[in-house]
């Protein structure tokens, strides 16, 4: 288990930018969530994959942001145009069946930075 | 709808002491409930886990939780704590598939 592997660590850009990041989880988990966390805050739900299929999709998740999981192994996270509110921590998890059922497994997120 | 909430946003303790930090969900129907920690520096990890059916599942060791229905709480309990207890303590809940998160209780630990 060589756990939950994110990239970058920290991503610093200009508003109006385009970023992505990277997100591998543990090899066999089957299930794949993004979250964002800001300052003072419990990360919060954005999206998650089942194998390569979106399944669920926040509504914090607007136009702007796109996930993708090709091959139902690495998962990439893109925000177009960035704002100064898309500043966070944007953490990656991973679990191996029914996450409601099994724990989910985190990463050390990616920091975002507008300036 | 479904939200998870922690009231005590910091607490500090001198080692030995005992803790409790409060958790509350409001959720319909089953519900699976967990608490993370976040050592400074490191990701979350989780530190217990409950599932409705099941016994509570004592992850990291010295650290259980009381679920008591009628209260809708799920409080984390630690009976003497040691410096190396320093983090940030998170609640969630989740009847489906993503969790829902407290704000998170900072816990500082004072030799």
């Amino acid at each position: 288990d060589t756990g939950v592997s994110q990239d970058p660590r920290h991503k610093i850009t200009k508003r109006g930018q385009n970023v992505t990041f990277r997100c591998d989880p543990i090899s066999e988990h089957n299930r794949l969530y993004w979250y964002r966390q800001t300052l003072g805050q419990g990360p919060e739900f954005l999206t998650y994959f089942q194998n390569e299929a979106q399944l669920e999709k926040s509504r914090l998740l607007s136009d702007r942001f796109s996930a993708e999981r090709p091959k139902g192994s690495f998962s990439t996270l893109e925000i177009q145009r960035t704002e100064q509110g898309d500043s966070a921590m944007y953490l990656c998890a991973s679990s191996l069946g029914t996450g409601g059922e099994q724990p989910q497994h985190f990463g050390d997120g990616t920091r975002l930075s507008i300036l | 709808a479904q939200s998870v909430s922690q009231h005590n946003h910091h607490v500090i303790l001198s080692e030995a002491a005992s803790l409790e930090l409060g958790c509350n969900y409001s959720y319909g129907g089953t519900v699976n409930l967990f608490w993370y920690v976040q050592y400074p520096g490191q990701h979350l990890q989780l530190l217990l886990k409950y599932f409705s059916r099941d016994p509570l599942d004592k992850g990291i060791p010295g650290f259980e939780a009381e679920f008591i229905k009628s209260k809708f709480s799920f409080n984390l309990r630690k009976p003497s704590v040691q410096w190396s207890d320093t983090a940030e303590y998170f609640c969630a809940g989740s009847n489906t598939d993503k969790l829902i998160f407290g704000t998170g209780t900072r816990l500082q630990v004072f030799p």
